[in-house]
């Protein structure tokens, strides 16, 4: 059961425009949500978070959007640059604090 | 402040054969992750320590694995024997532990290759 899905395992962006990864959750008990960059051969390190009380987060050139309704997130990067290709992963923590993660979507940003 | 130390950061075995992994989580963190990561997945959780005690540990496959923190701070995870299918990244990761605080640091990951 993939209770937090990332349905594009891929997306390629040209150097200043704006990415947009998605993220559907099942679950409505969910009511935080992370989001995580991985380069090749390094772990995830954390990227922005938001809480369910709130449908948008900002930091910089990232921003985190909640839809509640329709349990969906989005990540924008905007300007894109070419040293945000990695790997995005989504991920909720359960009741129990452990963190569900998406598939991941691999953002490939060309110059 | 130091991050979460992992080693060997490859390993490349035979099946049947036994390996072992250390994780260093970072100073004063009470919480210790060990993930499973497989190419084209998105990390998932083995086990959980808190302090030296096992707070869930329902996805570890315990015939084959088994996971031990020392004296709450250091810890390793073992597979014997290894199958073809526990090829993949293994990932430790460290949090403080406290109520509400949900973020997570991860280490660099040991690559397992089983042939």
């Amino acid at each position: 059961d993939q209770q937090v899905k990332q349905n594009s395992p891929s997306l390629s962006v040209q150097e200043g425009r704006i990415s947009i990864l998605n993220c559907d959750y099942t679950n409505s008990m969910f009511d935080y949500f992370l989001w995580y960059k991985k380069y090749p051969a390094e772990g995830p390190t954390f990227l922005i978070s938001i809480s369910s009380i709130k449908d948008k987060n900002e930091d910089g050139r990232f921003t985190v959007f909640l839809n509640k309704s329709a349990k969906h997130l989005s990540l924008h990067i905007v300007p894109s640059q070419p040293g945000d290709s990695a790997v995005y992963f989504c991920a909720a923590p359960n009741q129990g604090g452990k963190l569900i993660f998406g598939q991941g979507t691999e953002l490939s940003v060309k110059p | 402040e130091a991050g979460v130390a992992q080693s060997p950061r490859y390993k490349i075995i035979e099946k049947r054969q036994s390996v072992a992994f250390w994780c260093n989580p970072i100073s004063g963190h009470a919480t210790l992750y060990w993930y499973q990561q497989i190419l084209g997945q998105g990390p998932k959780l083995l086990i959980q320590f808190q302090n030296n005690g096992v707070v869930d540990d329902s996805q570890l496959p315990k015939d084959r694995f088994s996971a031990e923190r020392l004296k709450g701070v250091d810890s390793t995870l073992k597979i014997q024997p290894a199958k073809l299918e526990d090829s993949a990244v293994y990932l430790c990761a460290s949090s403080h532990g406290f109520e509400g605080s949900y973020e997570q640091y991860f280490g660099p990951g040991t690559r397992l290759t089983v042939t």
